[in-house]
């Protein structure tokens, strides 16, 4: 069963654009919500996360859009750029237990 | 931010050789790290967390006569693809969790490596 849902599987996206990237999950108990972007051949980084007592969470470009009611959260990327092209997953996960991924999503920036 | 280290990168090893691989938390103790495989173009499948200083709790599905797990020091895990076959092949991924206290957990990931068996 899939702890984690996300969508869509691809984005393609020009350069200057806003992709937005949206998960969702079902187990309450979850209370950290972290995204990684992943290149081709390299492991995952920890790109931004957010905590379900706060509905947004800004970094540089990157935003976190939470909503603890509908247990959905998004990721936002603002003035997006080719080298934002990448993998990115959604994850879910309880204090000091294992982390629960989303499926990703294929990110193309077009110059 | 924390670094996990995995090493190798790349490994290319004949049928029915083993393959041991590294994940090495760098700046923090990790009690727990977890393996995860990669196909292509697809999410992490987590294989087995690795526990310092007891056994590992595999997935259903996973053989742990197959892939051996030692958490033999808090910042050191290995994985051990026994007896390596071709459909072995895959991009294997290891993450450990940093407790930061009140902030809650957090997982940092490896570089993964490459593991192709010819």
């Amino acid at each position: 069963q899939q702890q984690v849902k996300q969508s869509p599987q691809s984005l393609i996206v020009q350069k200057g654009g806003i992709p937005i990237i949206n998960c969702a999950y079902e187990n309450t108990a979850f209370d950290y919500f972290p995204w990684y972007q992943q290149f081709p051949g390299k492991g995952p980084a920890l790109l931004i996360a957010i905590r379900p007592d706060v509905s947004e969470k800004k970094e540089g470009r990157f935003t976190i859009s939470f909503n603890k009611s509908a247990k959905q959260f998004s990721l936002h990327i603002m003035d997006s750029q080719p080298g934002d092209s990448a993998t990115y997953f959604c994850a879910a996960a309880y204090t000091g237990n294992q982390f629960y991924f989303g499926t990703g999503t294929s990110l193309t920036v077009i110059p | 931010g924390a670094v996990v280290s995995q090493h190798p990168s790349r490994v290319i090893c004949k049928s029915g050789t083993s393959v041991k691989i590294e994940c090495r938390s760098l700046d923090f103790q990790a009690t727990t790290m977890f393996w995860y495989r990669q196909f292509p173009k697809k999410s992490l499948m987590l294989m087995a967390t690795s526990n310092e200083g007891s056994k590992a709790t595999y997935e259903q599905g996973v053989e742990k006569d197959k892939f051996l797990i030692n958490h033999a020091s808090l910042t050191l895990s290995t994985l051990t693809v026994t007896s390596a076959h071709p459909e072995d092949s895959s991009f294997y991924i290891c993450s450990a969790n940093r407790d930061r206290g009140p902030f809650g957990t957090e997982a940092f990931f490896g570089q993964g490596t490459r593991l192709t068996v010819v």
